[in-house]
């Protein structure tokens, strides 16, 4: 059968719930955090960010929030719409070069 | 908006051929990176580039090279494919004053 590595966590809600993804991080070094939607088929697309002097920031129907006492960072989706159905990863920059590292994501699906 | 385009959505290649991906930027960033995504693995940098004709090694670059030749242009190269390099290729980039990293919109390789 199948490794179970190969599933990615998903969420399933309903359109107009609110949704929360959550991403735990491995370096309390990490100073910048990154949230990508990538939808079936395409690359990664930028959604919001946010600097570990902050703990809360806020878009457009989205929020990041950062916890760096556990390392967890979550990203919220208000009213979420069916557009929203993508898999949602989250990234940290703990290198001077630039280098991101990615977590896995998860697998977003909004039921209509 | 930043830019990043790819040469080709979609390859098909046969096993010990030798295989260019072309990525192409339009904001003057210095920094490059090429990416290979895999279901349960995530996003595995295989190489970066911080400026032109410079070059770093990143997780997975057995069997890859790259090209850096301009600064808007970073080329990936399969010196001779094989099946288990089958995978999204993701190119991205970003400049120095800022850590995002922006993505194109991948290229899905098979190596038969």
């Amino acid at each position: 059968g199948e490794s179970v590595g190969l599933h990615l966590p998903t969420l399933s809600v309903q359109e107009g719930d609110n949704s929360i993804i959550n991403c735990a991080y491995s370096n309390s070094a990490s100073d910048y955090f990154i949230w990508y939607k990538q939808e079936s088929g395409k690359g990664p697309q930028f959604i919001i960010d946010i600097r570990s002097n902050m703990d809360k920031r806020q878009g457009q129907r989205v929020t990041v929030l950062l916890n760096k006492t556990v390392k967890h960072l979550s990203l919220q989706i208000a009213a979420t719409q069916p557009g929203d159905s993508a898999v949602y990863f989250c990234a940290e920059n703990t290198d001077s070069n630039y280098k991101l590292t990615f977590g896995k994501g998860t697998l977003l699906t909004v039921n209509p | 908006d930043v830019k990043v385009t790819q040469s080709s959505r979609y390859l098909v290649k046969r096993t010990g051929e030798k295989v260019f991906l072309e990525c192409v930027q339009d904001m003057d960033h210095e920094n490059m990176f090429w990416y290979r995504q895999d279901p349960g693995l995530g996003l595995r940098l295989i190489y970066f580039s911080y400026d032109v004709k410079m070059k770093e090694k990143g997780d997975i670059p057995e069997g890859y090279s790259v090209s850096r030749e301009k600064k808007e242009r970073f080329s990936l190269i399969l010196e001779s494919a094989s099946t288990n390099q089958t995978s999204m290729y993701l190119c991205a980039s970003t400049d120095r004053e800022q850590e995002t990293q922006y993505f194109g919109p991948g290229t899905r390789l098979l190596v038969l």
